[in-house]
């Protein structure tokens, strides 16, 4: 397996543009993470699917961001409008989560993407 | 005023030596814990995990550590390499309908050679 896929890899954009990160996660996995990672606050998650599924988007900065997953092999993360105050690496991991009474026996690792890093000027 | 960026603690080791990297984690109902190491320009990497239900796991080079009690951590990197010269993160999973995987802040290891 080619392992979670990203892109772009690197996106330079201009304020109040909008931008879309893509991700491509591991065939088989059912939880999708968007991760944030910058110096100032480390990595943070964004919101997690399960079986396509938002789960927890709590960690969504504000409105301008929105994610969406229409299917178990590709995800989406917007900004819009972009700001500069957005500038970071993004990453998207994937893992295999249990279910039912399995759910916290069978959680496995997530693996993440090589990341996009983000520069809004 | 001017933001100050956040200094990740550094860990200096020889090559050679024994490295240990503790993490302390906030959520004592948490159920599996993982290690990663992220070098520079890569997404973070699983090293190794344990279950709440064990208080070691050893694989080859490290070992994990868990003690429930304190709600601690640690990573053991024998004869550390100055390819193990990274920025480490210990993740802990909440149980329940809506587990999630959290992270550390990390740590960085440097190794001199």
């Amino acid at each position: 397996d080619a392992g979670v896929i990203q892109s772009p890899r690197h996106e330079v954009t201009e304020m109040g543009q909008e931008v879309t990160l893509r991700c491509k996660p591991i065939s088989g996995h059912n939880s999708l993470f968007w991760y944030r990672q910058t110096m100032m606050r480390g990595l943070e998650l964004l919101i997690y699917f399960n079986n396509n599924v938002p789960i927890d988007d709590s960690g969504m900065p504000e409105d301008r961001f929105s994610a969406k997953m229409p299917n178990a092999s590709f995800s989406t993360l917007k900004i819009q409008p972009s700001e500069p105050r957005d500038s970071a690496v993004y990453f998207c991991a994937s893992s295999l989560a249990g279910t039912g009474a399995a759910k916290s026996k069978l959680n496995t690792e997530a693996f993440f993407g090589q990341g996009t890093r983000l520069t809004v000027v | 005023g001017e933001s100050v960026g956040l200094h990740l603690p550094t860990l200096s080791v020889q090559e050679g030596d024994n490295s240990i990297i503790n993490c302390a984690y906030s959520n004592s109902a948490s159920d599996y814990f993982i290690w990663y190491k992220q070098e520079s320009g890569k997404g973070p990497q699983f090293i190794i995990d344990i279950r709440s239900n064990m208080d070691k796991r050893q694989g080859q080079r490290v070992t994990v550590l868990l003690n429930k009690t304190v709600k601690h951590l640690s990573l053991q990197i024998a004869a550390t390499q100055p390819g193990d010269s990274a920025v480490y993160f210990c993740a802990e999973n909440s149980p329940g309908a809506n587990s999630k995987l959290t992270f550390g802040k990390g740590i960085t290891l440097s190794v001199r050679p």
